[in-house]
């Protein structure tokens, strides 16, 4: 079963703050959050494990609440740089290897 | 450090024509992933190989699809005969460890099919 993210596409101007939230319908074990560009390969972000975890680098965090099944991503002062699509990755089994990704969330950065 | 390589970049071709596409994983990375995305039905798993063996060839959509790691720096993936409907970026990606659920997939460039 697909995980549903919202909002589907958003618009910010340079240094505003996005949210972008991930559902599943089923138990995780752990999300996987990417980025692409377009034309280009998904980017890696983070993983992260069931237990409830944050995590973060740059502007960039994450966190993930095991019992509601969703994850959500936090972009903070956002650049021109975190243009692009982001999608999550769930994983039902625990070996991370069968992920199911999102439909995605297209965000947009503008001066 | 060379990532995943995949070829062709770009492939059109006719109906009922084979398509076979190639990846090289990451030195290293004994799993590997195809994946093929779409607008549609955006980024699907097919297969998944631990150890150049398949694993879950569960998302193969028919048997005209058909993907081989003879190797573990090799692999293809084989569409046969090819339709229309089978136009999408098709991308490998590859993971060090089959378990370590703290290690991430990386991704190759993709192979844009275009099937006319």
């Amino acid at each position: 079963q697909q995980p549903v993210q919202s909002p589907q596409a958003v618009i910010l101007r340079e240094g505003e703050d996005a949210v972008i939230n991930c559902s599943s319908s089923k138990a995780l074990y752990s999300v996987h959050w990417y980025r692409q560009k377009h034309g280009e390969a998904p980017v890696f972000l983070m993983i992260l494990l069931k237990g409830g975890e944050q995590k973060g680098h740059d502007k960039i965090s994450a966190s993930f609440n095991e019992k509601k099944q969703q994850s959500s991503l936090y972009l903070t002062a956002s650049q021109l740089s975190y243009s692009g699509t982001y999608f999550c990755g769930t994983d039902l089994t625990g070996t991370a290897s069968k992920l199911t990704f999102g439909t995605g969330t297209r965000l947009q950065v503008t001066l | 450090d060379a990532g995943v390589i995949q070829s062709p970049r770009h492939e059109v071709t006719e109906m009922g024509q084979e398509v076979t596409l190639r990846c090289k994983p990451i030195s290293g990375h004994n799993s590997l992933f195809w994946y093929r995305q779409t607008m549609m039905r955006g980024l699907e798993l097919l297969i998944y190989f631990n150890n150049n063996v398949p694993i879950d060839d569960s998302g193969m959509p028919e048997d005209r699809f058909s993907a081989k790691m003879p190797n573990a720096s090799f692999s293809t993936l084989k569409i046969q005969p090819s339709e229309p409907r089978d136009s999408a970026v098709y991308f490998c990606a590859s993971r060090l460890g089959d378990r370590d659920v703290n290690q991430p997939q990386h991704f190759g460039d993709g192979t844009r099919l275009s099937i006319l």
